[in-house]
């Protein structure tokens, strides 16, 4: 069974940087894109950022790029995200998603429980 | 600001078909595969089609996607109390080289 636990969110102020993390299981990590998908309170899902499987390739939303950093370490079947100059409009419940096939955009056939991050100062 | 459009809401009565459109571009879904999703009130989305109308194990096949130039459609048919949800379709887009959602759907079921 493919599982995946976000760890990391939490309350950080204006400007603030934060460290995200999704652990898997259940799958052979390596083999597959992984993404990162926010929803702010009460709004629509998001895309932020995607990984290749290898992590020779990464992709950013026009709206945190220069900002966050997605990484992978395949030895700890665990992606990170890192956010930098945070604002309050990336508040938000932050989705760790696992690619449907190795590449990226197949569409996201598993989700983690979410991890909210809140910018307020 | 999302680049794919979906009307926000959408309702039908039980055993109804209803459907879902989904408009982009030709750098989104008139050159990629479309995706659709569900969302349960207080839940992570759930992949309900994927790459030409395929669904996941366990998606029953009352659900069916249909595409159409730069155009999709969500179809559920023999709508049911627990299909109320939010659905999202979503694409990959060339031209952004990111993957975009849709603006999001309301479906009620009355």
């Amino acid at each position: 069974e493919v599982q995946l636990l976000e760890s990391g969110g939490g309350l950080v102020q204006p400007g603030g940087s934060l460290r995200l993390s999704c652990a898997a299981s259940g799958f052979i990590f390596s083999s597959y894109a992984m993404s990162w998908v926010r929803q702010a309170p009460g709004k629509g899902l998001e895309w932020v950022s995607a990984i290749s499987g290898s992590g020779g390739n990464t992709y950013y939303a026009d709206s945190v790029k220069g900002r966050f950093t997605i990484s992978r370490d395949n030895s700890k079947n665990t992606v990170y995200l890192q956010m930098n100059s945070l604002r309050a409009e990336d508040t938000a419940v932050y989705y760790c998603a696992k690619d449907h096939a190795p590449e990226t955009g197949t569409g996201f056939d598993s989700w983690g429980q979410g991890t909210l991050v809140t910018v307020s100062s | 600001q999302s680049v794919l459009t979906q009307p926000p809401s959408a309702s039908g009565t039980p055993g109804q078909r209803v459907t879902i459109s989904c408009s982009g571009s030709s750098s989104n879904i008139g050159n990629n595969y479309v995706y659709w999703y569900q969302q349960l009130p207080g839940t992570a989305p759930k992949l309900l089609i994927y790459r030409n109308n395929q669904r996941p194990s366990g998606v029953p096949d009352r659900f069916s996607d249909s595409e159409s130039g730069t155009s999709a459609s969500l179809a559920i048919s023999g709508l049911r109390s627990e299909d109320e949800a939010d659905y999202y379709c979503a694409a990959w887009d060339d031209s952004l080289s990111a993957y975009v959602f849709g603006t999001g759907t309301k479906l009620t079921v009355l």
